[in-house]
């Protein structure tokens, strides 16, 4: 099955600068989804975008897709040294209840 | 946090041991799964339970044996593992709709497990 690809692998930033992370994926599918993981622990669910939508806004963070490049970006604005994690995009290309697809991360680090 | 508990939060196992993780959901979703994490590479799908049902098994070696005895508990038995299956091990549960519609996943903290 297909994974997304996270780029770029690791990004470092000043707090208070946003962040912007890519996934691109090559076959069709229902919904993206972005997940949060801090060092070690289990995953946080950011956003989730559909195959119809092309962008959803959560607080500071603001999710694009374009179907037709088969890529989407996840925007932090006004980092925070809490941001400071390891991204995923996940791919749902199945049925309701299949499993999601993972990429392999953006890890993130806001600087104070 | 997110209402899917795992235990226990960290286990180290002999490759002769038999030990088993366990999932619980308090969200009233009707579908499970188990991940694995390896360092340096994706997270990666084990196994699937929809209304109990196992749905998937994404070719996962047979030390590795799934239970879901209702839609609110999962485990994974492990017998003669390999250290090389050392990883964190992740639940997460979601509430399957029908006709194929897309849903979130909640994860649990994760299991570490270390083979030795």
């Amino acid at each position: 099955s297909q994974q997304g690809e996270e780029d770029p692998q690791a990004l470092s930033i000043q707090e208070g600068e946003n962040a912007t992370m890519n996934c691109s994926y090559k076959t069709s599918i229902n919904n993206l989804q972005w997940y949060r993981q801090n060092s070690g622990r289990g995953l946080v669910h950011l956003i989730l975008i559909r195959s119809n939508e092309r962008e959803k806004h959560s607080g500071r963070l603001r999710v694009t897709l374009d179907t037709s490049k088969k890529s989407s970006s996840l925007l932090i604005t006004a980092s925070r040294a809490a941001d400071t994690a390891s991204y995923f995009c996940a791919l749902h290309s199945g049925g309701g209840a299949d499993g999601l697809t993972f990429g392999k991360g953006t890890h993130l680090i806001i600087q104070p | 946090e997110t209402g899917v508990t795992q235990t226990p939060r960290h286990l180290v196992m002999g490759m002769t041991n038999k030990k088993s993780l366990k999932c619980e959901q308090h969200l009233g979703h009707n579908a499970m799964y188990w991940y694995k994490q390896s360092a340096k590479k994706p997270l990666e799908l084990m196994f699937v339970y929809n209304f109990k049902e196992q749905t998937e098994n994404n070719s996962v070696p047979s030390r590795f044996s799934p239970e879901c005895p209702n839609s609110s508990h999962l485990f994974l038995h492990l017998h003669t593992l390999q250290p090389e299956d050392s990883a964190l091990y992740l639940c997460a549960s979601s509430q399957a709709l029908g006709g194929g519609a897309p849903d979130t996943q909640y994860f649990g903290p994760g299991t570490r497990l270390t083979v030795l």
